[in-house]
Protein backbone atom coordinates (compact mmCIF):
# COMPACT_ATOMS: atom_id res chain seq x y z
CA UNK A 1 0.00 0.00 0.00
CA UNK A 2 1.11 3.34 -0.42
CA UNK A 3 1.44 5.65 2.30
CA UNK A 4 0.85 9.70 2.21
CA UNK A 5 2.59 12.47 5.05
CA UNK A 6 2.23 15.70 5.36
CA UNK A 7 3.61 18.30 6.90
CA UNK A 8 2.68 20.32 8.56
CA UNK A 9 0.44 18.85 10.68
CA UNK A 10 -1.39 22.54 11.33
CA UNK A 11 0.05 26.12 10.90
CA UNK A 12 -0.78 29.53 11.54
CA UNK A 13 0.16 32.28 9.03
CA UNK A 14 -0.79 35.75 8.72
CA UNK A 15 -3.25 37.50 6.00
CA UNK A 16 -1.20 37.85 3.32
CA UNK A 17 1.37 35.39 3.74
CA UNK A 18 2.92 32.54 1.19
CA UNK A 19 1.68 28.90 2.41
CA UNK A 20 3.83 25.44 1.62
CA UNK A 21 2.55 22.32 2.50
CA UNK A 22 4.32 18.87 1.66
CA UNK A 23 3.17 15.97 1.04
CA UNK A 24 5.35 12.82 0.55
CA UNK A 25 4.74 9.66 -1.17
CA UNK A 26 5.97 6.18 0.08
CA UNK A 27 6.60 4.85 -3.28
CA UNK A 28 6.88 6.93 -6.67
CA UNK A 29 3.18 7.99 -7.87
CA UNK A 30 4.14 9.84 -11.31
CA UNK A 31 1.46 12.94 -10.88
CA UNK A 32 -1.22 10.87 -9.53
CA UNK A 33 -1.92 13.80 -7.00
CA UNK A 34 -4.48 16.26 -6.12
CA UNK A 35 -4.58 18.32 -3.27
CA UNK A 36 -8.95 18.95 -1.54
CA UNK A 37 -9.63 21.85 0.80
CA UNK A 38 -12.40 20.96 3.34
CA UNK A 39 -13.76 23.64 5.72
CA UNK A 40 -15.41 22.51 9.30
CA UNK A 41 -18.56 20.85 8.49
CA UNK A 42 -18.30 20.91 4.86
CA UNK A 43 -17.53 18.38 2.06
CA UNK A 44 -13.88 18.38 0.57
CA UNK A 45 -13.65 20.51 -2.45
CA UNK A 46 -10.90 19.25 -5.50
CA UNK A 47 -8.69 22.69 -5.85
CA UNK A 48 -5.28 21.22 -7.71
CA UNK A 49 -5.72 17.88 -9.73
CA UNK A 50 -2.58 15.61 -11.36
CA UNK A 51 -0.03 17.31 -9.62
CA UNK A 52 -0.31 21.34 -10.55
CA UNK A 53 -3.51 21.42 -12.85
CA UNK A 54 -6.08 24.43 -10.83
CA UNK A 55 -9.46 23.18 -10.94
CA UNK A 56 -11.61 25.87 -13.27
CA UNK A 57 -12.49 28.48 -10.50
CA UNK A 58 -10.20 28.06 -8.08
CA UNK A 59 -8.05 30.81 -7.27
CA UNK A 60 -4.94 31.71 -8.66
CA UNK A 61 -3.16 32.23 -5.22
CA UNK A 62 -3.66 28.20 -4.76
CA UNK A 63 -0.91 26.00 -7.30
CA UNK A 64 0.85 22.76 -6.65
CA UNK A 65 4.01 21.23 -8.44
CA UNK A 66 6.24 17.93 -7.92
CA UNK A 67 6.35 14.75 -9.00
CA UNK A 68 7.51 11.14 -8.24
CA UNK A 69 7.31 11.20 -4.29
CA UNK A 70 7.41 15.11 -3.79
CA UNK A 71 4.89 17.56 -4.03
CA UNK A 72 3.91 20.64 -2.46
CA UNK A 73 1.01 22.65 -2.27
CA UNK A 74 0.94 26.73 -1.91
CA UNK A 75 -0.94 29.55 -1.17
CA UNK A 76 0.64 32.47 -2.15
CA UNK A 77 -1.30 34.49 -0.25
CA UNK A 78 -3.16 33.64 2.47
CA UNK A 79 -6.82 34.88 2.40
CA UNK A 80 -9.23 34.70 5.75
CA UNK A 81 -11.39 32.33 3.88
CA UNK A 82 -8.78 30.37 2.94
CA UNK A 83 -9.36 28.55 6.70
CA UNK A 84 -9.61 25.03 6.09
CA UNK A 85 -7.69 21.74 6.00
CA UNK A 86 -6.20 20.53 3.22
CA UNK A 87 -5.66 16.66 2.21
CA UNK A 88 -3.31 15.46 -0.95
CA UNK A 89 -4.42 12.54 -2.22
CA UNK A 90 -2.41 9.59 -4.30
CA UNK A 91 -4.24 7.45 -7.02
CA UNK A 92 -1.59 5.75 -8.10
CA UNK A 93 -2.25 2.71 -6.46
CA UNK A 94 -5.60 1.92 -4.99
CA UNK A 95 -6.34 5.66 -3.48
CA UNK A 96 -5.24 7.00 -0.51
CA UNK A 97 -5.04 10.20 1.89
CA UNK A 98 -2.66 12.57 3.49
CA UNK A 99 -3.42 13.00 7.34
CA UNK A 100 -4.16 16.49 6.56
CA UNK A 101 -2.61 19.99 7.27
CA UNK A 102 -5.01 22.55 9.25
CA UNK A 103 -4.38 26.31 8.44
CA UNK A 104 -5.58 28.87 10.84
CA UNK A 105 -4.90 32.87 10.85
CA UNK A 106 -2.04 34.19 13.33
CA UNK B 1 -25.32 21.95 -11.28
CA UNK B 2 -23.64 18.84 -10.79
CA UNK B 3 -24.89 17.23 -7.01
CA UNK B 4 -24.43 13.98 -5.17
CA UNK B 5 -26.78 13.48 -2.16
CA UNK B 6 -26.61 10.61 0.25
CA UNK B 7 -28.82 8.46 2.28
CA UNK B 8 -29.51 5.70 4.25
CA UNK B 9 -27.02 6.51 7.37
CA UNK B 10 -27.70 5.63 10.63
CA UNK B 11 -27.51 4.11 13.86
CA UNK B 12 -27.01 0.12 13.62
CA UNK B 13 -25.64 -2.32 16.09
CA UNK B 14 -22.44 -4.53 15.88
CA UNK B 15 -22.83 -7.01 13.20
CA UNK B 16 -25.87 -5.61 11.61
CA UNK B 17 -26.14 -3.99 8.35
CA UNK B 18 -27.53 -0.77 6.51
CA UNK B 19 -27.40 0.39 2.77
CA UNK B 20 -26.22 3.48 1.89
CA UNK B 21 -27.59 5.40 -1.83
CA UNK B 22 -25.86 8.15 -3.45
CA UNK B 23 -28.27 9.86 -5.75
CA UNK B 24 -26.60 11.59 -8.55
CA UNK B 25 -27.80 14.41 -11.01
CA UNK B 26 -25.92 17.26 -13.25
CA UNK B 27 -24.15 15.30 -15.25
CA UNK B 28 -24.20 12.04 -17.38
CA UNK B 29 -23.85 9.79 -14.50
CA UNK B 30 -22.10 6.67 -16.84
CA UNK B 31 -19.16 9.09 -17.86
CA UNK B 32 -17.71 8.46 -14.41
CA UNK B 33 -16.37 6.52 -11.99
CA UNK B 34 -17.38 6.82 -8.77
CA UNK B 35 -16.29 6.59 -4.93
CA UNK B 36 -17.00 6.51 -1.38
CA UNK B 37 -14.65 7.76 1.61
CA UNK B 38 -15.18 8.10 5.15
CA UNK B 39 -14.37 10.09 7.57
CA UNK B 40 -14.89 9.64 11.78
CA UNK B 41 -15.73 13.31 12.91
CA UNK B 42 -13.35 15.29 13.49
CA UNK B 43 -10.40 12.85 11.53
CA UNK B 44 -9.12 12.25 8.19
CA UNK B 45 -10.54 11.42 5.07
CA UNK B 46 -9.89 7.15 4.89
CA UNK B 47 -11.14 5.80 0.71
CA UNK B 48 -13.17 3.19 1.10
CA UNK B 49 -14.40 1.60 -2.32
CA UNK B 50 -14.66 2.58 -5.68
CA UNK B 51 -16.13 1.33 -9.50
CA UNK B 52 -15.85 2.22 -12.84
CA UNK B 53 -18.38 3.27 -14.74
CA UNK B 54 -20.44 0.53 -15.89
CA UNK B 55 -19.46 -1.42 -12.70
CA UNK B 56 -17.79 -4.07 -14.07
CA UNK B 57 -14.57 -3.18 -11.76
CA UNK B 58 -14.62 -2.37 -8.11
CA UNK B 59 -12.06 -1.85 -5.76
CA UNK B 60 -11.84 -1.90 -1.72
CA UNK B 61 -9.89 -0.80 0.83
CA UNK B 62 -8.51 -3.79 3.33
CA UNK B 63 -10.52 -2.27 6.10
CA UNK B 64 -13.84 -3.47 4.15
CA UNK B 65 -13.26 -5.62 2.04
CA UNK B 66 -15.37 -8.91 2.48
CA UNK B 67 -17.74 -6.65 4.38
CA UNK B 68 -18.73 -3.72 2.03
CA UNK B 69 -19.93 -4.39 -1.66
CA UNK B 70 -20.26 -1.02 -3.88
CA UNK B 71 -22.72 -0.79 -6.86
CA UNK B 72 -24.49 1.12 -9.09
CA UNK B 73 -27.55 1.74 -11.56
CA UNK B 74 -27.01 3.71 -14.23
CA UNK B 75 -30.85 3.44 -15.37
CA UNK B 76 -31.31 5.70 -11.88
CA UNK B 77 -28.46 7.33 -11.45
CA UNK B 78 -27.84 5.78 -8.12
CA UNK B 79 -24.33 4.88 -6.37
CA UNK B 80 -24.98 2.58 -3.50
CA UNK B 81 -22.85 0.55 -0.61
CA UNK B 82 -23.77 -2.53 0.73
CA UNK B 83 -22.42 -2.38 4.16
CA UNK B 84 -22.47 -5.90 6.45
CA UNK B 85 -20.78 -7.53 9.64
CA UNK B 86 -20.14 -3.44 10.62
CA UNK B 87 -17.82 -2.80 13.59
CA UNK B 88 -17.57 0.22 15.91
CA UNK B 89 -14.80 1.53 13.96
CA UNK B 90 -16.69 1.89 11.23
CA UNK B 91 -18.98 4.53 12.44
CA UNK B 92 -18.46 7.71 10.23
CA UNK B 93 -19.38 10.03 7.79
CA UNK B 94 -19.69 8.33 4.35
CA UNK B 95 -19.24 10.45 1.36
CA UNK B 96 -19.92 9.72 -2.21
CA UNK B 97 -17.88 11.59 -5.02
CA UNK B 98 -17.34 11.42 -8.94
CA UNK B 99 -14.46 10.33 -10.46
CA UNK B 100 -13.34 12.76 -12.75
CA UNK B 101 -12.27 9.57 -15.09
CA UNK B 102 -14.40 6.67 -16.55
CA UNK B 103 -12.10 4.22 -15.05
CA UNK B 104 -13.01 4.85 -11.50
CA UNK B 105 -9.28 6.25 -10.05
CA UNK B 106 -8.55 9.99 -10.56
CA UNK B 107 -9.73 13.41 -8.96
CA UNK B 108 -12.80 13.73 -6.37
CA UNK B 109 -15.17 16.51 -7.74
CA UNK B 110 -17.80 17.33 -6.51
CA UNK B 111 -18.26 15.46 -3.46
CA UNK B 112 -21.95 14.87 -1.64
CA UNK B 113 -22.37 16.12 2.08
CA UNK B 114 -22.30 12.94 3.44
CA UNK B 115 -24.61 10.32 5.29
CA UNK B 116 -23.38 9.57 9.43
CA UNK B 117 -22.90 5.92 9.97
CA UNK B 118 -22.94 4.91 13.96
CA UNK B 119 -22.08 1.30 14.72
CA UNK B 120 -23.27 0.98 18.48
CA UNK B 121 -24.93 -1.13 20.66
Amino acid sequence: DIQMTQSPSSLSASVGDRVTITCQASQDISNYLNWYQQKPGKAPKLLIYDASNLKTGVPSRFSGSGSGTDFTFTISSLQPEDIATYYCQQYNNLMTFGPGTKVNIK
Amino acid sequence: EVQLVESGGGVVRPGGSLRLSCAASGFTFDDNGMTWVRQVPGKGLEWVSTINWNGGSTAYADSVKGRFTISRDNAKNSLYLQMNSLRAEDTAFYHCARVRYSSGWGPLDPWGQGTLVTVSS
